[in-house]
């Protein structure tokens, strides 16, 4: 049973436009969110995080929203670069603290990005 | 430089014969654990760790081992390789379990015949 979902396995983007890549969760007791970035032959690394006591957070180009009704996040990434074209994976954790919660993550299968320059 | 080691990069083998997929990371983290990744079912937790000597079972434990006797090393034992262990693997450590971000490896990926 895939607690975290990703439904788009891929998306095309052009260059500058907005990248809004979304996760569904069905666990009600997740608290907090991650995206990671995987590059081909490289691991994923850590891109942005949301605990469920925000509805959004931002760094840089990337914003995370969480909708925590409807058990729904998203990653809008403005402008879209062509650097980041790449896998992004949605995590969760039901960590009791807002704090990551590496020991029981929950990952989506992953949405291919690609930036069409 | 601040890494997590894997090796090897890739792997063939055939069913039945013992394997170890070694992993070290230089940042002294406490906490380390492995994935494995297959289409359609995203990334997966095998076995983590939360420091020397304490491991503990992750989501899809069969067939794999562990060991952390030392900080910096968190091997991936399989006993006896089956063609379903056919996978990308991933170590990944952070500081501790629920302060900081996971920092992986760049993957093995095994094949098993």
């Amino acid at each position: 049973d895939q607690q975290v979902k990703q439904n788009s396995p891929s998306l095309s983007v052009q260059e500058g436009r907005i990248s809004i890549l979304n996760c569904d969760y069905t666990n009600s007791m997740f608290d907090y969110f991650l995206w990671y970035k995987k590059y081909p032959a490289e691991g994923p690394t850590f891109l942005i995080s949301i605990s469920s006591i925000k509805d959004k957070n931002e760094d840089g180009r990337f914003t995370v929203f969480l909708n925590k009704s409807a058990k729904h996040l998203s990653l809008h990434i403005v402008p879209s670069q062509p650097g980041d074209s790449a896998v992004y994976f949605c995590a969760a954790s039901a960590s009791l603290i807002l704090n990551f919660g590496n020991e029981k993550l929950t990952f989506g299968t992953g949405t291919r990005l690609t930036i069409i320059p | 430089e601040a890494q997590v080691t894997q090796n090897p990069r890739y792997l063939i083998t055939v069913t039945g014969k013992k394997l170890t997929v070694t992993c070290s990371q230089n940042m002294n983290h406490e906490y380390m654990s492995w994935y494995r990744q297959d289409p359609g079912l995203g990334l997966r937790q095998i076995y983590y760790s939360m420091n020397v000597e304490v491991t503990d079972k992750g989501d899809v434990p069969e067939g794999y081992k562990v060991s952390r006797k030392e900080k910096r090393n968190f091997p991936l034992i399989l006993e006896s390789p089956s063609p379903n262990q056919t996978s990308l693997y991933f170590c990944a450590s952070s500081w501790e379990p629920n302060n900081s971000p996971l920092h992986f490896g760049n993957g093995t990926r095994l094949t098993v015949t």
